[in-house]
Parts: structure tokens; sequence; C-alpha cells
């Protein structure tokens, strides 16, 4: 079983560029997320999505957005991407029914912005 | 708002040592209880969890964690740690019902070997 795949793994943007970082996970969960790492400052919720068609925000997500269009796929967009959003991105999934809340994480994405 | 507080930035023990990593967080609802482990070079993976029942969970590789109601902990603790557990810790709540997870800022564990 693969899981929840990133992609890419890795990624240097110029300021300004604009990206998407992929998401994709097998095990038919409904709930999905994208966070961001920074050294000292644990996991910050972007966006989020219950379900296929339905997105909402995280707690930062200026910047970004996403889309929602399967069950499978989660993808993050950066426009005009800045140096504050140099991070380490990770996606996650997890399922509904029996309100378990636990999250699968993908392997993450590193980006940096020069 | 929902936040979770981890005490300790960084941890250095010798192997053996015992070890106790605090967890404190702000809901004032039912919520569940989790602690994620991120090894070097790896992505997060469940270390433990608490939804309801005995408050003393046991998770992986030996570690076990204490709910406590009355004073929103839910620290982690391992009598024994070994250079393998050098690793980062993330406490994480997610209010029960709810969608959001929010995490700790997490904190960095290395074993001496």
């Amino acid at each position: 079983n693969a899981g929840v795949t990133q992609t890419p793994k890795f990624r240097i943007l110029k300021i300004g560029q604009s990206m998407t970082l992929q998401c994709t996970q097998d095990m038919n969960h409904n709930y999905m997320y994208w966070y961001r790492q920074d050294p000292g400052m644990g996991l910050k919720l972007i966006y989020y999505s219950v379900g296929a068609g339905i997105t909402d925000k995280g707690e930062v997500p200026n910047g970004y957005n996403v889309s929602r269009s399967t069950t499978e796929d989660f993808p993050l967009r950066l426009e005009l991407a800045a140096p504050s959003q140099t991070s380490v991105y990770f996606c996650a999934s997890s399922e509904t029914g029996g309100n378990t809340g636990e999250l699968f994480f993908g392997e993450g994405s590193r980006l940096t912005v020069l | 708002a929902q936040s979770v507080s981890q005490h300790n930035h960084h941890v250095i023990l010798s192997e053996a040592a015992s070890l106790e990593l605090g967890c404190n967080y702000s809901y004032g609802g039912t919520v569940n209880l989790f602690w994620y482990v991120q090894y070097p070079g790896q992505h997060l993976q469940l270390l433990l969890k608490y939804f309801s029942g005995d408050p003393l969970v046991k998770g992986i590789k030996g570690f076990e964690a204490e709910f406590i109601k009355s004073k929103f902990s839910f620290n982690l603790r391992k009598p024994s740690v070994q250079w393998s557990d050098t690793a980062e810790y993330f406490c994480a709540v997610l209010n029960t019902g709810g969608f959001k997870t929010i995490f700790g800022a997490g904190t960095r564990l290395f074993v001496k070997a």
C-alpha cells in the first residue's frame, strides 16, 4: 500500500513563481490536510478537506490555494512564492467513521524560496 | 482558540535514562490526544493515541502516555530510552467530532549512546 504520496520531494523556487504540490492517497480517506512544518513551530494547518468538493482554511492559509476534485487527490497551490513560504510541507489523510482521527502522513516536500 | 504546549524543545539523555515529555492543551470539550514521532529523515508516524477509557495508554516501542483530564495534560513516558529513540516528538489534539488536529511545537530528543 502506497498510503499518502507527495511530489515533489524537493523544490527551489524564485520569488514570485508559482507551483503545485501534489498529494494523493489510496486509502479511500475522506479527510485530507496540508500542514507546514517550521523549526520550533511544530505543524501548522494550511488547508483541509472533508470530502471531494469541500475545502476549508486552517491556521495559516494565506498565499495558498487547494482543490479537491476527487477523493484521492488534494493538491496545494502556491501563488507568487515568497521567502516566508520556505518550509517543509506535509500532506496527511484520515478516515471517517469511528472518529479515530489518526493522521497518515506523506514523506514531505521541502520547498525553498529564494 | 485551541492550543497545545510542549514543555521542552530539546532534551538530551543517555541511553537507559527515563524519559518524560510534557504536553498540555487548552480546550474545554472532549478531545482525542496523540503523540506522533518523526525519526530523522522520515515522515511523522503515530506513536500512541487516547480516545476514551483507561487514561494510561501504551504505544509502540515501549512508550506510554497518561491523560490527566483535570490538568489538561497528556505526558509521554518511557522507562529506559535507546539511541534509536532519537527523534522529534509531537503532541497533538483533536476535539472530538472535529476535523482539525492541532500540534504542539515539538520536542527534539537526542539519546547519547
